[in-house]
């Protein structure tokens, strides 16, 4: 099955300053790469996604890149705020007769105002 | 458009009962995904149901665990004779159809079940 590694586990930036979070993923023929923001005690809400079709994929302060060859994707927060603190989940599927959404373990991220 | 409705929020048991969680999909997807998360953990897949069918249960524990999702109402996840270790957020997750084309998916907000 798919299996989907992130780093950093915790992450600390001032305001203002980028954050950069990885994650490498195993199955190849995985083609969907959704990333999700937990907020303490909330559920995970999609902030971005990226198919394999595309190398990259930006929304305003948030953008993802893919490198299909080297099986890993980053996501990557400009311009950072106190309420992009939160914890952050990349997620690929898997083949095999359907899709299965499989999680990395999370990177928190605290930006320190 | 009402969201993925969990319940209860929060579920207390003592070992040994039986725990039910609820699940309500969006209104009209089909597909329905548990994760379970333990604190400063990431999401553990479960089990994934389509309407009345069990598709993958590999995430799900053999014994005391048991998951469904009839044609008429919300999914089930039934833990019986529940342990300390089964202490956990319990997320469900819906989309309207296999994740991968163009559909996402709709998080729950969880139910947090303590075992005394």
């Amino acid at each position: 099955g798919e299996n989907v590694e992130q780093h950093p586990s915790t992450l600390s930036v001032q305001e203002g300053d980028s954050a950069v979070i990885k994650c490498t993923y195993s199955d190849s023929a995985s083609n969907y790469f959704p990333w999700y923001k937990q907020e303490l005690g909330k559920r995970p809400q999609l902030i971005i996604d990226i198919r394999s079709n595309v190398g990259e994929k930006k929304d305003q302060r948030i953008a993802v890149t893919l490198n299909k060859t080297a099986k890993h994707f980053s996501l990557h927060i400009t311009e950072t705020q106190p309420e992009d603190s939160a914890v952050y989940f990349c997620a690929a599927t898997s083949s095999g007769g359907y899709q299965k959404v499989t999680f990395g373990t999370g990177t928190k991220l605290q930006v320190i105002p | 458009n009402a969201g993925v409705m969990q319940n209860p929020r929060h579920l207390v048991r003592r070992r040994g009962q039986e725990a039910r969680l609820r699940c309500s999909p969006v209104k009209g997807h089909s597909h329905v995904y548990w994760y379970r998360q333990l604190p400063e953990e990431g999401l553990k897949f479960m089990v994934y149901l389509q309407k009345e069918n069990i598709i993958d249960e590999s995430g799900m524990p053999k014994e005391r665990f048991s998951a469904e999702f009839p044609k008429e109402g919300p999914s089930i996840l039934r833990i019986q004779q529940v342990v300390r270790g089964d202490s956990a957020a319990y997320f469900c997750a819906s989309s309207p159809s296999t994740v991968g084309t163009n559909e996402k998916l709709f998080f729950g907000s969880g139910t947090q079940l303590s075992v005394l």
